[in-house]
């Protein structure tokens, strides 16, 4: 049980262009998912929280015109990166909250990025 | 800022036990601890939690000091496959995550 996947599992796409990344969990509901971000060699870095029916909320730093992000049922987030640029190559990593207690936080295999 | 202390990295033996430890000295007394390990290019996978007493399952243990500063993830029997980056966490402001850098664990065959 709490299995996230994420799709595409990797993309190349030319500068400038926009890309979408969903993130669906398969076997439970998630009112909460998360999105975030790992460059090489480094840690996952937070970039915002998906709430169901509502505005996401970003953390400090992240561009919320550039990563627009919707979270329009109980089992999908989309992330998507507008007008795409080299240093927006990464690993990007979704993850979905399994409510009740702990609130654990299962995650995608990840979507690669690269933007030539 | 992460909010938890790992060693960057340790080394174990195939087949015998680990003790991956952790700080979190600033927890609050509602916070769960969680771990996760990550393989290279692949999402965090979880592996246990826990809030105040020790925890079992499958993948591995979980030790919770009684002042709940501290934990530790006990591999009990180390394999190949066990070798990943392991990130203890502790939830902040409305669950979020905040990762540190986690102790890459290496097994040796």
């Amino acid at each position: 049980g709490a299995v996230v996947s994420q799709h595409p599992s990797w993309v190349i796409c030319k500068s400038g262009t926009s890309v979408k990344i969903e993130c669906r969990s398969l076997d439970f509901q998630a009112t909460t998912m998360f999105w975030y971000r790992q460059f090489p060699k480094q840690s996952l870095m937070l970039m915002a929280t998906s709430n169901e029916g509502s505005k996401a909320t970003y953390e400090q730093g992240v561009e919320k015109d550039k990563f627009l992000i919707n979270h329009a049922s109980l089992t999908l987030s989309t992330l998507t990166v507008t007008s795409a640029h080299p240093e927006d190559s990464s690993f990007y990593i979704c993850s979905a909250v399994l409510a009740g207690g702990a609130d654990t936080q299962y995650f995608g295999p990840g979507t690669r990025l690269t933007v030539l | 800022d992460a909010k938890t202390t790992q060693p960057n990295s340790m080394e174990s033996n195939e087949e015998e036990p680990v003790h991956l430890p952790c700080n979190h000295s600033t927890i609050s007394g509602t916070d769960y601890i969680h771990w996760y390990r990550q393989l290279p290019s692949q999402g965090p996978e979880y592996v246990i939690h826990g809030l105040t007493s020790n925890v079992n399952n499958r993948m591995a243990s979980l030790a919770i000091a009684e002042d709940r500063k501290s934990s530790t993830l006990i591999l009990h029997r180390a394999t190949l496959r066990d070798a990943a980056v392991y990130y203890c966490i502790r939830p902040y402001n409305f669950n979020k995550f905040y990762f540190g850098s986690g102790t890459k664990l290496n097994v040796k065959p």
